[in-house]
């Protein structure tokens, strides 16, 4: 069975920093592509980056490019998302997913989530 | 980017209902679209993909059709189980976007 299990999340100041991570399992982690969907309070799911297999070419959402940064650990079966100079418009509910074998950007396996508030 | 319209935002049905969710790109995407359902405080469930393709395990009650910019995702009897969130989601280009979401309640 896929699981994906995000940490990390909590309360940071604006201008901060946080580090979210996805634990994945019940799949060969090092074979597919994976990203980090958000949920802003109220608001749609928006895709915020997506990385491949192998950790190369990652692709970043305007809105985030320049202060998140997405790796991977296929050692360790774990996506990281590594956010910098955090701002309010960010506060969202972060979801780790899997991308589909042979479908770009397409994602059939999702996380729960886990919840980033900045403010003061 | 390309952006994904949906509608209704939400619709009240019943049990049984038939339910019909339209997405419109604002560019084509060929047959490149996803649905998806979320409930709240779970996490978001893949329905199908290229449109029509609908993922394992996922009940023959929901189809999906439409290529280019127009499409539609239906419930053919809704089920208890049915009421959520439905998004679609376009990977023609990235970044991949999704619609602002369809809400079903209970009637």
């Amino acid at each position: 069975e896929v699981q994906l299990l995000e940490s990390g999340g909590g309360l940071v100041q604006p201008g901060g920093s946080l580090r979210l991570s996805c634990e994945a399992s019940g799949f060969s982690f090092s074979t597919y592509g994976m990203a980090w969907v958000r949920q802003a309070p109220g608001k749609g799911l928006e895709s915020v980056s997506v990385i491949s297999s192998s950790g190369d070419s990652p692709h970043y959402a305007d809105s985030v490019q320049g202060r998140f940064t997405i790796s991977r650990d296929n050692s360790r079966n774990t996506l990281y998302l590594q956010m910098s100079s955090l701002r309010a418009e960010d506060t969202a509910v972060y979801y780790c997913a899997k991308k589909r074998e042979a479908v770009p950007d397409y994602f059939d396996f999702w996380g729960q989530g886990t919840l980033v508030i900045v403010s003061s | 980017d390309i952006q994904m319209t949906q509608s209704p935002s939400s619709l009240s049905a019943s049990v049984g209902d038939r339910v019909t969710i339209t997405c419109r790109a604002s560019q084509g995407i060929s047959r490149w679209l996803a649905w998806y359902q979320h409930k709240p405080e779970k996490a978001p469930k893949s329905l199908m993909y290229a449109a029509s393709t609908l993922e394992s395990g996922v009940p023959s009650r929901f189809s999906g059709s439409g290529s280019g910019t127009d499409f539609t995702l239906t419930i053919s009897s809704l089920q208890p189980e049915d009421f959520a969130t439905y998004y679609c989601q376009q990977y023609d280009s990235f970044p991949p976007t999704f619609g602002g979401g369809t809400r079903v309640e209970i009637k």
